[in-house]
């Protein structure tokens, strides 16, 4: 199907490891790509390909895979990471061009 | 420095029609795939459209077929996204995003532009 699933909301205690899903058929195919969002702001890429970072990004921001499922992972999160994270990807199923997840609330304890 | 600059966002009576427009600046504009990515009032981000450099390649979301058309020009650096028979469901802010060759990956965005469908 053209759908990619992500958990609605995580949260992670301050410093400490987090990592945020992204699972759908598509990924078997395309590697997802990872943003951030503030209130009010543009989404930010941070990952994308088999786990590069723009220019900028800290590198406590990181990207894996396995099978259907992408991963997200802060190491270390900070304040200032607590935001909405959204996946995409090509849509294998040929139907859209990009399929978006749904996004997960990242809360910082 | 890469920037987009969206304008013609505004207020539409449902059934109306508005036109948004992008300006890229510091990059080979004619040498990127460009899309239209939208966002809902507290909702998640929604793939709306994509055209090729070329204007080859053109795409569109089923919610948004045959009502939008995607178009670029090359000489002047923009993109442009008309939109008739708008809804209530297509309030949305609306950004204009570069695509990193062709891939999905959108490596820049701009600060979006509000459209809202009411009466």
């Amino acid at each position: 199907s053209s759908e990619l699933t992500q958990d609605p909301a995580v949260s992670v205690a301050l410093g400490q490891t987090v990592r945020v899903t992204c699972q759908g058929d598509s990924l078997r195919k395309y590697y997802a790509s990872w943003y951030q969002q503030k209130p009010g702001q543009a989404p930010l890429l941070l990952i994308y390909g088999i786990n590069s970072r723009p220019s900028g990004i800290p590198g406590r921001f990181s990207g894996s895979s396995s099978g259907d499922t992408a991963f997200l992972t802060i190491t270390g999160a900070q304040a200032e990471d607590e935001a909405d994270y959204y996946c995409n990807s090509r849509d294998s199923s040929g139907k859209h061009y990009v399929i978006f997840g749904g996004g997960t609330k990242l809360t910082v304890l | 420095e890469v920037q987009l600059v969206e304008s013609g966002g505004g207020l539409v009576h449902p059934g109306g029609s508005l036109r948004l427009s992008c300006e890229g600046s510091g990059f080979s504009f004619n040498r990127y795939s460009m899309n239209w990515v939208r966002q809902a009032p507290g909702k998640g981000l929604e793939w709306v459209s994509h055209i090729s450099g070329n204007s080859d390649n053109v795409y569109y979301a089923d919610s948004v077929k045959g009502r939008f058309s995607i178009a670029r020009d090359n000489a002047r650096n923009s993109l442009s996204l008309q939109m008739h028979r708008l809804r209530g469901d297509d309030t949305a802010v609306y950004f204009c995003v570069r695509d990193q060759l062709s891939s999905g990956i959108f490596d820049y965005w701009g600060q979006g532009a509000l459209v809202t469908v009411s009466s």
